[in-house]
């Protein structure tokens, strides 16, 4: 069964006070990691699609990178803006070869950054 | 990429009584996706709707109570049917816009009393 799974479930960090969050994944197949950040009361806003091993994103303060089991959002230097939930989301694909089509998502990582 | 609006933003409905979601996209997209995000978890997926045909439930819910309609390549709508209030979440949309990827709406929050 296709499964994602994110560790810690919440992170509290000082401003510009460093970490990772995790993004565990089993998965037939990987088409694509996708990391998300959703505000309170907003649907999720995307920030990174990851396709294969070794792939590396940037954006501003986040940086993603991918394993053949694994996604880390890498958070440098963070401010109290980048409060929220961060979301990771895996689309598998299927046993013709095709995509699923649906993403499969993880419960989740709340991150609350303090001034 | 894909922009999607969707509505109601929330609502509070009685017990027994539907609420129908729409959700226009800026752009013609093949798949469109409702999911329902319970409080403190995270998305689940309800259905796949395709424009032309039936949508494709997943295990645990059913067309009765979550009927979907997909009339063109821009719209659909998701209907909660007789409300419980187990049925008081956030609901959301997404498309897959091919090149870009997944674009979701800003969400519907329903509570039911």
């Amino acid at each position: 069964e296709d499964q994602v799974t994110q560790s810690p479930e919440a992170l509290r960090l000082q401003e510009g006070e460093s970490s990772s969050l995790n993004c565990s994944y089993t998965v037939s197949g990987l088409r694509g990691l996708f990391w998300y950040r959703q505000d309170p009361g907003k649907g999720p806003e995307f920030l990174f699609t990851l396709y294969s091993a070794g792939e590396e994103k940037e954006k501003e303060r986040l940086k993603a990178t991918l394993t053949k089991k694994e996604s880390f959002l890498h958070i440098t230097a963070p401010k109290p803006e980048d409060s929220a939930t961060y979301l990771c989301a895996v689309q598998a694909g299927s046993s013709d070869g095709g995509s699923q089509g649906n993403l499969i998502f993880g419960k989740g990582t709340k991150l609350s950054v303090k001034p | 990429s894909a922009v999607i609006s969707q509505k109601p933003s929330r609502d509070i409905c009685q017990r027994g009584t539907s609420l129908t979601i729409q959700c226009q996209v800026d752009s013609q997209v093949t798949m469109m996706f409702w999911y329902r995000q319970q409080p403190g978890q995270s998305l689940t997926l309800i259905a796949t709707a395709n424009q032309g045909s039936e949508a494709t439930y997943e295990s645990g819910f059913v067309i009765d109570k979550f009927p979907i309609s997909r009339p063109n390549l821009t719209f659909s709508t998701l209907t909660v049917s007789n409300m419980s209030p187990e049925d008081s979440s956030i609901y959301l949309c997404s498309a897959n816009d091919g090149s870009y990827g997944y674009t979701f709406g800003s969400g519907t929050r329903l509570t039911v009393v």
